[in-house]
């Protein structure tokens, strides 16, 4: 167990729809991290959050968006739901942003999204 | 920026040794190695940091080259629980860095008794 959970674990939606995912982060960690990964493919960065700013985007779609809260908890919204978005979306901790490399970044268990 | 790994794939008998390899054309600041099984999360082996010495644990290990910015993973002795897929992480230096990763597209082993 890597401390950061996710919910829901799995998801089942249909197309045009809008889900949202959520994330606890370890405790302590000020970091957070939305990952995509699809069937047999490797993990795609979307984008990062630290201490409730966006620290770095990565190949995050327009119909998808983040955010971090003052708890520390983050949520991801996808919204217009196609067939493609079907994915595991992992959610990852660290301790620190850009002031602090070289974190080890933590695993979430994922949310398994499919679209219908 | 993605970094880039070889092989692919891999087949392994227990006992024998593995090579993965990971390669940036970017500066790193950082190079982090994962394992995952099918279907979980991606499991932590290691870090390794520029300027900093070769880490391992056990039978597992890693070398950082800042010069070629390529990394290397070495199993030793396979076992059977071995078996997954595993990810280079790169963290690019941008003069400082950002935190996140960028994963290669993986590698996956597969240890056979």
């Amino acid at each position: 167990d890597s401390g950061v959970t996710q919910t829901p674990k799995h998801l089942i939606t249909a197309t045009g729809q809008r889900v949202t995912l959520r994330c606890s982060p370890r405790s302590g960690d000020l970091s957070v991290y939305w990952y995509q990964q699809s069937l047999d493919q490797g993990l795609q960065f979307l984008i990062q959050y630290y201490n409730g700013e966006e620290r770095a985007k990565g190949n995050i779609l327009e119909r998808f968006s983040a955010q971090q809260f003052p708890d520390l908890h983050s949520e991801l919204n996808l919204s217009s739901l196609e067939l493609g978005d079907s994915a595991l979306y992992f959610c990852a901790s660290s301790v620190g942003g850009s002031e602090r490399p070289g974190n080890t970044i933590y695993f979430g268990e994922g949310s398994w999204l499919t679209v219908v | 920026q993605q970094p880039v790994q070889s092989p692919q794939a891999v087949i392994l008998r227990e006992g024998e040794d593995a090579v993965i390899n990971c390669s940036s054309s970017k500066a790193l600041y950082s190079v982090h190695w994962y394992r995952q099984k099918h279907g979980e999360a991606p499991v932590f082996l290691m870090i390794l940091l520029k300027g900093g010495e070769q880490k391992g644990h056990e039978k597992i290990s890693a070398s950082f080259n800042e010069k070629k910015q390529q990394s290397s993973l070495y199993l030793t002795a396979s076992q059977l629980s071995y078996s997954g897929t595993y990810f280079c992480g790169t963290e690019i230096d941008y003069g400082g860095s950002q935190g996140n990763l960028i994963f290669g597209k993986g590698t996956k082993l597969s240890v056979k008794p």
